[in-house]
């Protein structure tokens, strides 16, 4: 069955440095990945998608994810993390319906 | 800009009511879907539908089921709904192909089982 893996269910960074938040997936074929984010008390929104070609992802928000698949991982990361950038992200795989890992909660301190 | 609108942002019910969850979407979308979110398990497919009067089960499907009438409407029913359902409910909807779209999610709604 295929799956994804969100490694840590909480992330926190000082604003100014890189973010990494990982994930791993296990699929039997090349999977589609996306990451969403939710904001405290928002709606989900897509930060990025991966569908088989470039394997470097770029996203909103200066967020990019890079598909590996030797590793099986789709990790999301940015050079230098914002306040904004507080949230809950989501790693998604595409099946026959989106199966959400069960999330990361990045905090962010000035 | 298009849209998923779920008619209620908050709802209390007590145990035992039959309870209906609405959902719109004005895309002509032919997927729907309905998740339950809850803290620490992220999102969790109840039921999806790919067309009218179609259903197809999700990971956690007892205890729901699901209507679909018109391409444009979606709802969620709890048969009796139970303290354990107590969740934030989300609907979503894509075009046919979900390996390369996203979703468009509809605001949620927040549902209490008293």
């Amino acid at each position: 069955a295929q799956s994804v893996t969100q490694l840590d269910s909480h992330v926190s960074v000082s604003e100014g440095t890189p973010v990494l938040l990982r994930c791993n997936y296990s699929s039997s074929y090349s999977p589609s990945l996306f990451w969403y984010v939710q904001h405290p008390n928002k709606g989900l929104q897509l930060l990025l998608k991966y569908t088989s070609a470039a394997t470097l992802v770029k996203g909103i928000n200066g967020f990019e994810a890079e598909f590996k698949k030797s590793e099986t991982s789709f990790h999301l990361t940015k050079p230098s993390a914002h306040m904004s950038d507080a949230a809950e992200y989501f790693c998604v795989v595409s099946v026959a319906a989106l199966i959400f890992g069960k999330g990361t909660t990045l905090s962010v301190s000035s | 800009d298009v849209k998923v609108t779920q008619s209620s942002r908050y709802l209390v019910k007590r145990t035992g009511e039959k309870v209906f969850l609405e959902c719109v979407q004005d895309m002509d979308h032919e997927n729907m879907f309905w998740y339950r979110q809850d803290p620490g398990l992220g999102l969790r497919l109840i039921y999806f539908s790919y067309d009218v009067k179609m259903k197809e089960k999700g990971d956690i499907p007892e205890g729901y089921s699901v209507s679909r009438e018109k391409k444009e409407r979606f709802s969620l029913i709890l048969e009796s709904a139970s303290t354990n359902q107590t969740s934030m409910y989300l609907c979503a909807s894509s075009p046919p192909g979900t390996a390369n779209y996203g979703y468009t999610f509809g605001s949620g709604t927040r549902l209490t089982v008293v």
